[in-house]
């Protein structure tokens, strides 16, 4: 069974950093393009950035290029996302995805940033 | 960007009768491989979204047959079949042909 559990939210001031992780499982990890995709609250979804299997490759939204990096390690099969110089605008749900299709979701981290 | 449009923002279906929602994307989804990349999601109330339809008609594993995707190059609709209580929940639409990848604001479903 495909698992990925999101990690690593919580309450961060503007201007200051968070990173998240995204634990893997039940699927091999090398293989597959991943995700991660934002919901703010009563919002719709949102993708984020994605990084190809063998993280050679990293996309970005335009309004967290220069402040987020995607970044993974395929030998502990996790998912990583650093959030630098965090806007009010970047409150939200993240969720790690498989991206092919966007066919798994993990169960998602709020992320609140607030002074 | 490639823009998603759904309608309607909400519905209100009585369980046992049909349901769709209309999705409309800014550009052609059809790849030159003749797979056109639009996806169908459900987001049960506090859950997190699950994969319906892919590549617009192809129903994902586990989910039921009442659900189906079908469309053109830039008008795609899903359509819900004896609609039962849990279906309940908000419909999304999304394009994987190009970065950046999008999404539709949404259908929410009721029932009545």
């Amino acid at each position: 069974e495909v698992q990925l559990v999101e990690s690593g939210g919580g309450l961060v001031q503007p201007g200051r950093s968070m990173k998240l992780s995204c634990a893997a499982s039940g699927f091999t990890f090398n293989n597959y393009d991943m995700a991660w995709v934002c919901q703010a609250p009563k919002k719709g979804l949102e993708w984020v950035a994605t990084i190809s299997y063998d993280g050679s490759s990293t996309y970005y939204r335009d309004s967290v290029k220069g402040r987020f990096t995607i970044s993974r390690d395929n030998a502990k099969s996790t998912l990583y996302l650093q959030m630098d110089s965090l806007r009010s605008e970047d409150t939200a749900t993240y969720y790690c995805a498989r991206h092919r299709g966007f066919a798994y979701w993990g169960q998602g981290t709020l992320v609140t940033v607030s002074s | 960007d490639i823009v998603m449009t759904q309608a309607p923002l909400s519905v209100s279906v009585t369980p046992g009768e049909s349901a769709s929602i209309s999705c409309r994307s800014s550009k052609s989804l059809l790849h030159s491989n003749g797979i056109t990349y639009v996806y169908w999601y459900l987001q049960k109330p506090g859950k997190s979204p699950q994969l319906l339809i892919y590549r617009m008609s192809n129903l994902a594993s586990g989910v039921p047959d009442r659900f189906s995707g079908s469309g053109s190059e830039t008008d795609f609709t899903l359509k819900i079949s004896r609609v039962e209580a849990e279906d309940v929940g908000i419909y999304y639409c999304g394009q994987l042909l190009e970065n950046p990848w999008t999404f539709g604001g949404g259908t929410k479903l009721e029932l009545k």
